[in-house]
Formats: structure tokens, C-alpha cells, sequence
């Protein structure tokens, strides 16, 4: 499969501070989304990156893709306590099924 | 717009007993997934819909899950017969063909 895979499994880190994580993928991809799920909540959309795209800003949030190295990263700049959830990256496969598949994510603490 | 409604939020079932999960995505959104997330395997895509149709059940783990679509208004997950190790968070989402929309998940536990 095309699963994803999250780099570190679990940040803890102090408000104010940023924090990245990383996104591998297998095969070639559509597009690759990051998703945030808090604890015992469903995943909430964070933002979309196609796969000709390299960069792309929302907000605190900023996502890289380097599909030549098939990774992603998302940064989060400025934290806050409510950043802490699960962050997960799910990619689709290049012949648009939108067939989407999430990586293992990676959970953020960040301490006040 | 209401977002993804799933229901019930949690569910408590006997072992070998029929579960039925329920969707209603988002209006105008044409790809249904569901997802069923444990501690031990992550976020599994178990089906998926488009238009209403089914494109991929290739994680749908037994026989005994069987998904429907009948219209673009409503899906069901079911399992028949349940068993413990199906007890986990069972998600639906709808796109409209790009991102998708949660729900809040069903929690369903099989003792």
C-alpha cells in the first residue's frame, strides 16, 4: 500500500515554540493532505498540497512537498496548547481515485 | 451545512449480535469513505463510494462487513456477526472530489 508514514511519532514541545513533522510516501500521488485529530475527536482538513505545488501557507501552518524525495513536512510556527492533537498526512494515488490513505501520525504536545 | 452526521456516537453490542453504522455526508459531495481507526493498526480505509457506487472495498477486513450507498444521501456500515476485535472508531468522511469532511466517528465496542 501507499501508506504514509509520520516522522517523530510523538513532539512534546513548549508554547512558542515551532514544530515539524515529516510525511514519507511510497508511490506517486494526486496530492497529499494533513489532517489533525484531537483526542477522541474526529480529523479535521488542515490544508491540501497538489503534487506540482512545493510550498504552500495557511496561517500558522506551512507544508512543504518534495515529490522527488516523497515526503512532506508540515510546520507550525508560533504553537499554542491547542495545537496538541495527532497530526496525519494522507496521500491519493496518481490515478485519481481519491482513494486516500493515512500515514501512522505523529502526536504533538505542546506544554504551556 | 451540518458537516458528516454519523450515528450512533457509541455503540456497546454483544458479540455476534448485527451493527449498524449510518452516514449522511455533506450535500453535493460525491466520494464516501469509510474509515475504521485503532490503538494497533492507525486509520484503515475500509470502502469507499463515488457517485454512489462502490470503487474499492479492498479493506473491508471479512465477509462479515458489507457497506451500502443507496443514495447519495445516506450510508450504512454494517457488521454481521460482530466480534470483539471489530471493537474500534469507525469514521465516515465525504469530498466533493479534493480534501474531505469527518465525522465525529462512531465508537463501537463488542464485548
Amino acid at each position: 500500500s501507499q501508506q504514509g508514514e509520520e516522522d517523530p511519532q510523538a513532539l512534546s514541545i513548549q508554547e512558542g515554540e515551532n514544530a515539524t513533522m515529516n510525511c514519507s510516501y511510497k508511490t506517486s500521488i494526486n496530492n497529499l493532505q494533513w489532517y489533525r485529530q484531537n483526542s477522541g475527536r474526529g480529523l479535521v482538513h488542515l490544508i491540501l498540497i497538489r503534487s506540482n505545488e512545493r510550498e504552500k501557507h495557511s496561517g500558522r501552518l506551512r507544508v512543504t512537498l518534495d515529490t522527488s524525495k516523497k515526503s512532506s513536512s508540515l510546520l507550525i510556527t508560533a504553537s499554542r496548547a491547542a495545537d496538541t492533537a495527532s497530526y496525519f498526512c494522507a496521500t491519493d494515488a496518481a490515478s485519481g481515485t481519491y482513494k486516500y490513505i493515512f500515514g501512522t501520525g505523529t502526536r504533538l504536545k505542546v506544554l504551556a | 451545512d451540518a458537516g458528516v452526521i454519523q450515528s450512533p456516537r457509541h455503540e456497546v453490542t454483544e458479540m455476534g449480535q448485527e451493527v449498524t453504522l449510518r452516514c449522511k455526508p455533506i450535500s453535493g459531495h460525491n466520494s464516501l469513505f469509510w474509515y475504521r481507526q485503532t490503538m494497533m493498526r492507525g486509520l484503515e480505509l475500509l470502502i469507499y463510494f463515488n457517485n454512489n457506487v462502490p470503487i474499492d472495498d479492498s479493506g473491508m477486513p471479512e465477509d462479515r462487513f458489507s457497506a451500502k450507498m443507496p443514495n447519495a444521501s445516506f450510508s450504512t456500515l454494517k457488521i454481521q456477526p460482530s466480534e470483539p476485535r471489530d471493537s474500534a472508531v469507525y469514521f465516515c468522511a465525504s469530498s466533493p472530489g479534493t480534501g474531505g469532511t469527518f465525522g465525529s466517528g462512531t465508537r463501537l465496542t463488542v464485548v
